[in-house]
This record gives structure tokens, C-alpha cells and sequence, in this order.
């Protein structure tokens, strides 16, 4: 089942600008994860936040969590055509340190126009 | 370093024929495995998991099955295909907290 809602569903920006996309969840989680799939292909990682965490860095990417609001949102910063792909978030429940199964949501597709 | 495996990248299969896809994973002992399909423009649903040889959870019931012959084999079946089996089919392991996918298979039922 999905538990994760992603908005916007599509998100169509210019080279350069900043990208931000919404993750709301249900349940308690553990941790909330980040995922991007190029078309076709399968999906990378990008980043883990833990619940008792509020907010992550990577590179380009800022990811915010808020367990009060049960939401998190992925920042993408001078954001490139290469940025183009659609955007997952994940939660992990359950079993610590050992997931067994992600909650997908049904993701945004990003579109970085040149 | 883990890879993980995934073939055929393509297949186009008729109504009522049988189905295998095969992932491996290499680099890695005893990871969980996990089976997912992806219909177009949607996200992922999860088919199957596996926590160790011969031990799959079913998520999903319908006609495919899975099996997990060796430890880093993970098998995808289907006796007889249905036009809605059509799809992205993702294979994953995870460690610790993260899942880590392969290339995947598309599937087209005529």
C-alpha cells in the first residue's frame, strides 16, 4: 500500500531555479527516504533523514522532516537539466536498522528545462 | 562493491505463456530482496520479499510467484501471463536502511 503522497504531482522549472517537493505519511516512521528514477531506469538513492532528525544535506539537496506534521520536502537547489527524473520519498517503519519493507509514495515528476 | 543484476532488460511475451525473470546480487550475504512492479507514470508496488533461502512474503495475491533459490538469486514466475501483468518489473536489496535497485525489466503482454 502507499503510504507516502507526493506534491506536486509534476513540477516543470527553468535551469537554475529551485526545485521542492512534498512528502506527507500516515504512520510513525523510523526513517524517511529519498529516491530519484530516471526514465526507464532504476531508482537511486539520495537521502535518508531519521525521525529524530529535522533537517539533512547533500550536496544540492536539502530534505526537511516533520513528524509533527508527518511531512517532509526535498529541496533542490540551481537545479540542472540533468535534475530531470521523477522524485520518490520513502518511510521505513518497524524494525530498526532493518527495513524489510518501504512505504512508496507515488512520487513528482521533475522537468528542468534548458 | 554490491551490484545488483537483472535480466532480460526487455520482454514482450502473448497471453497465457509462462514467465522468469531473474535478479543477483553480488557482494553482499544474506541482503533482502524485493520484487516491484511499476505500471506507467505510477509509483512502485511492492510483489514480493524475501529475508532469506526459501523464505518469501507475498504482498500482492495474484498469478506470479517468486522463489529465492540461493541466497542471492531471486526469482519472478508466472505460469500463465494476463495482459495486466504488463509493467517495469524492479528488483531490490537492501542493507541497513537503504534499498538499492537494479536496471529492471520491462514486460509487455500481448
Amino acid at each position: 500500500s502507499q503510504q507516502g503522497e507526493e506534491d506536486p504531482q509534476a513540477l516543470s522549472i527553468q535551469e537554475g531555479e529551485n526545485a521542492t517537493m512534498n512528502c506527507s505519511y500516515k504512520t510513525s516512521i523510523n526513517n524517511l527516504q529519498w529516491y530519484r528514477q530516471n526514465s526507464g531506469r532504476g531508482l537511486v538513492h539520495l537521502i535518508l533523514i531519521r525521525s529524530n532528525e529535522r533537517e539533512k544535506h547533500s550536496g544540492r539537496l536539502r530534505v526537511t522532516l516533520d513528524t509533527s506534521k508527518k511531512s517532509s520536502s526535498l529541496l533542490i537547489t540551481a537545479s540542472r537539466a540533468a535534475d530531470t527524473a521523477s522524485y520518490f520519498c520513502a518511510t521505513a517503519s518497524g524494525d530498526a536498522g532493518n527495513n524489510r519493507k518501504l512505504i512508496w509514495g507515488l512520487g513528482t515528476s521533475l522537468a528542468v528545462n534548458p | 562493491s554490491q551490484t545488483i543484476h537483472q535480466w532480460p532488460a526487455t520482454l514482450v511475451q502473448p497471453v497465457g505463456s509462462p514467465l522468469s525473470l531473474e535478479c543477483t546480487v553480488e557482494g553482499t550475504s544474506n541482503p533482502n530482496l524485493y520484487w516491484y512492479r511499476q505500471a506507467a507514470g505510477r509509483g512502485l508496488q511492492l510483489l514480493f520479499y524475501s529475508v532469506g533461502i526459501g523464505q518469501i512474503s507475498s504482498e500482492v495475491p495474484q498469478n506470479l510467484s517468486a522463489s529465492r533459490p540461493q541466497d542471492r538469486q531471486f526469482i519472478l514466475s508466472s505460469k500463465k501471463l494476463l495482459l495486466s501483468d504488463s509493467g517495469f518489473y524492479l528488483c531490490a536489496w537492501s542493507g541497513v536502511d537503504t534499498q538499492y535497485f537494479g536496471p529492471g525489466t520491462r514486460l509487455t503482454v500481448l
